[in-house]
């Protein structure tokens, strides 16, 4: 009931491309969606977060899709750069506290 | 800088010692976490407080203690009953309220090896 699954667990993109990172799960009382952003030996900072309401939101190249009804959301990166290599987390909540965390995802973006 | 201070970053520990990880925050923050980061697993929740004098196990809790008897700080002990205790830790906070009360800040963490 706890458990958000993330998918692919590795993705290599190219200069200018589209990534794209999918998350499912379970738990209906879920109602805070944040995706964070890591680099190597530094810790993950919130990179985009959606709730349940809304279908979409959109920060620059960074999109989140949701899809309430088959309980998934994905991150879109749009124009993906070298800089945008790192590793990627999805995550939910119930009211804000005590995130669960996907897997990980760590994307390569080549120049 | 407001921020979160995790020391040491690097350290290393024998079998059979017990080790504490500080975690110092300066952001006022009420909520406090420990998450342990293993490649492939994501981040594990540890402990967490919500309050000073105040805190939960989480879903790894076995073979860790922590404390928190002060709001800016939530030092975790990874006791020799962990028996895998060579991962990478991040400490976070999180304020309590207003309109980004989810978002969690994180320090940049501490690399335990055990020897």
């Amino acid at each position: 009931q706890q458990q958000v699954k993330q998918s692919p667990q590795s993705l290599i993109v190219q200069k200018g491309g589209i990534s794209i990172i999918n998350c499912a799960y379970e738990n209906t009382a879920f109602d805070y969606f944040p995706w964070y952003q890591q680099f190597p030996g530094k810790g993950p900072a919130l990179l985009i977060a959606i709730r349940p309401d809304v279908s979409e939101k959109k920060e620059g190249r960074f999109t989140i899709s949701f899809n309430k009804s088959a309980k998934q959301f994905s991150l879109h990166i749009m124009d993906s750069q070298p800089g945008d290599s790192a590793t990627y987390f999805c995550a939910a909540s119930i009211g804000g506290s005590r995130l669960t965390f996907g897997e990980g995802t760590q994307l390569t973006v080549n120049p | 800088d407001g921020g979160i201070t995790q020391s040491p970053k690097y350290l290393f520990r024998k079998e059979g010692q017990n080790v504490t990880l500080s975690c110092e925050q300066n952001l006022n923050h009420d909520a406090m976490y420990w998450y342990r980061q293993d490649p492939g697993q994501g981040l594990r929740l540890i402990y967490y407080s919500q309050i000073v004098n105040d805190f939960q196990k989480g879903d790894i809790a076995e073979g860790y203690s922590v404390s928190r008897e002060k709001k800016e700080s939530f030092p975790l002990t990874v006791t020799s009953a962990q028996k895998n205790p060579t991962a990478f830790y991040l400490c976070a906070s999180r304020r309590a309220g207003g309109p980004r009360t989810g978002e969690l800040f994180f320090g940049e963490g501490s690399r335990l090896t055990v020897l």
